[in-house]
């Protein structure tokens, strides 16, 4: 079975300022990655995924990940963070073992002004 | 194209009784996957639902239980409610089963459910 490890349970930034998550995944199969934000009291938004194309992927709102599958990792980044970004963020992982979705713990992100 | 949309969006219930919670998923989506997300937990997945079938179940007790109608909406009933219970429920749909080919799932906004 698939599993999801995001390395930092919070993040904190200054507005205008990199963001970096980290995500590694366990995977026996070719896998899919996704990372989806949850905004408070809203449901989750897909922000990219991954299905074996580029290896660099790009989402919306200015965010991106990149695949090492040697280094079994998925981590997001985005290059200036915005007030809005503030929001909670979720690595996913599936493969054909089970096509079930494992979801990361999350990582909290808050935005300083 | 309208979202996947969930009804009721809160609820508060009492121990002991039971709750329906629907989910539309988006026009032409045949899969649906309901999610319970709790601060302590995380999401944990807890069924799928593909052409009214379940293809898949997680690790819930049998007084969660679901079923999918023939125009792809989805029900999830728990009876004998328990304080554990209180979470917001989640639901996604795509066109296939979760992972399968790829497929992106798309979630609703959730129902809060708080069990007193």
């Amino acid at each position: 079975a698939q599993s999801v490890t995001q390395l930092d349970s919070h993040v904190s930034v200054s507005e205008g300022t990199p963001v970096l998550l980290r995500c590694n995944y366990s995977s026996s199969y070719s896998p899919s990655l996704f990372w989806y934000v949850q905004h408070p009291n809203k449901g989750l938004q897909l922000l990219l995924k991954y299905t074996s194309a580029a290896t660099l992927v790009k989402g919306i709102n200015g965010f991106e990940a990149e695949f090492k599958k040697s280094e079994t990792s998925f981590h997001l980044t985005k290059p200036s963070a915005h007030m809005s970004d503030a929001a909670e963020y979720f690595c996913v992982v599936s493969d054909q073992s089970d096509y079930k979705l494992s979801f990361g713990a999350g990582t909290t992100v808050t935005v300083r002004a | 194209k309208a979202g996947v949309t969930q009804t009721p969006r809160y609820l508060i219930k009492t121990r002991g009784q039971q709750v329906t919670l629907s989910c539309s998923p988006i026009s032409g989506h045949r899969s649906v996957s309901w999610y319970q997300q709790t601060p302590g937990q995380g999401l944990q997945f807890l069924f799928e639902y593909f052409s009214e079938t379940q293809r898949n179940k997680g690790n819930f007790p049998g007084r969660f239980s679901g079923r999918q109608f023939s125009n792809s909406r989805s029900e999830m009933n728990v009876s004998t409610l328990e304080l554990g219970d209180s979470a917001l429920y989640l639901c996604a749909s795509s066109l296939f089963p979760g992972g399968q080919k790829k497929e992106t799932q798309y979630f609703g906004p959730g129902t809060r459910l708080l069990v007193l």
